[in-house]
């Protein structure tokens, strides 16, 4: 079946620390990517997506890279701030009308100054 | 400001008493649908709905019920709620012009306690 797997939080880093967060999905077909970030008392925001083997998704310093050989698509961000505490979420979705995202378990990032 | 709103955003009730939580969004999405969340397992699909009228079951659909009788409204139902429905529950809306890979807006969520 289609599953999204990510790395167990949760990640504890200094301020301006690298980031990596590992996710490596399963899925028929061609999938879209997409990290999702979940702010403490918020709901889920899209962070990044791609959509076909070889796209960077990036915003606000984070970037990820869909690699169909390896299945992957990690989470990176070259130097974290307090901010960026949250738990962060892979998902895919198959390029299918109605389709669901399908999600990870989600990994808390929680960032010290 | 385009958004998706929820109500309550937290709820404490008993076995068996009906509930319905609301879920509305302003930005004239066709695609709407519920999610809950569960520590270890992530988010998973409960129903969705592409337009007025037409629903359709996810993951994890049993002991809830859905409508869809405007655009902007996707109330969730729990006829007799279970201590196993206690969850933090999320509605998310999308344009079906961006296609499957369009970005879903989420609610902020739904706290659920059931007794």
């Amino acid at each position: 079946g289609n599953s999204v797997t990510q790395m167990e939080g949760p990640v504890t880093l200094s301020e301006e620390a690298f980031l990596t967060i590992n996710c490596t999905y399963t899925a028929t077909g061609y999938p879209s990517l997409f990290w999702y970030v979940q702010y403490p008392g918020e709901g889920l925001q899209l962070l990044l997506k791609a959509t076909k083997a070889d796209d960077k998704g990036s915003n606000k310093g984070f970037e990820a890279t869909y690699r169909k050989e390896t299945t992957s698509f990690h989470l990176e961000k070259g130097s974290v701030q307090v901010s960026d505490s949250a738990v962060y979420f892979c998902a895919l979705t198959l390029n299918q009308a109605g389709t669901a995202l399908i999600f990870g378990k989600g990994t808390t990032l929680s960032v010290s100054s | 400001e385009a958004q998706v709103t929820q109500n309550p955003r937290y709820l404490i009730t008993v076995t068996g008493k009906k509930l319905t939580v609301t879920c509305s969004q302003n930005m004239n999405h066709e695609y709407m649908s519920w999610y809950r969340q569960d520590p270890g397992l992530g988010l998973r699909q409960i129903y969705y709905s592409m337009n007025v009228e037409v629903t359709d079951k996810g993951d994890v659909p049993e002991g809830y019920k859905v409508s869809r009788k405007e655009k902007r409204n996707f109330p969730l139902i729990l006829e007799s709620p279970s201590p196993n429905q206690t969850s933090l529950y999320f509605c998310a809306s999308r344009s079906l012009g961006g296609g499957p890979s369009g970005e879903q807006f989420f609610g902020p969520g739904t706290r659920l306690t059931v007794l």
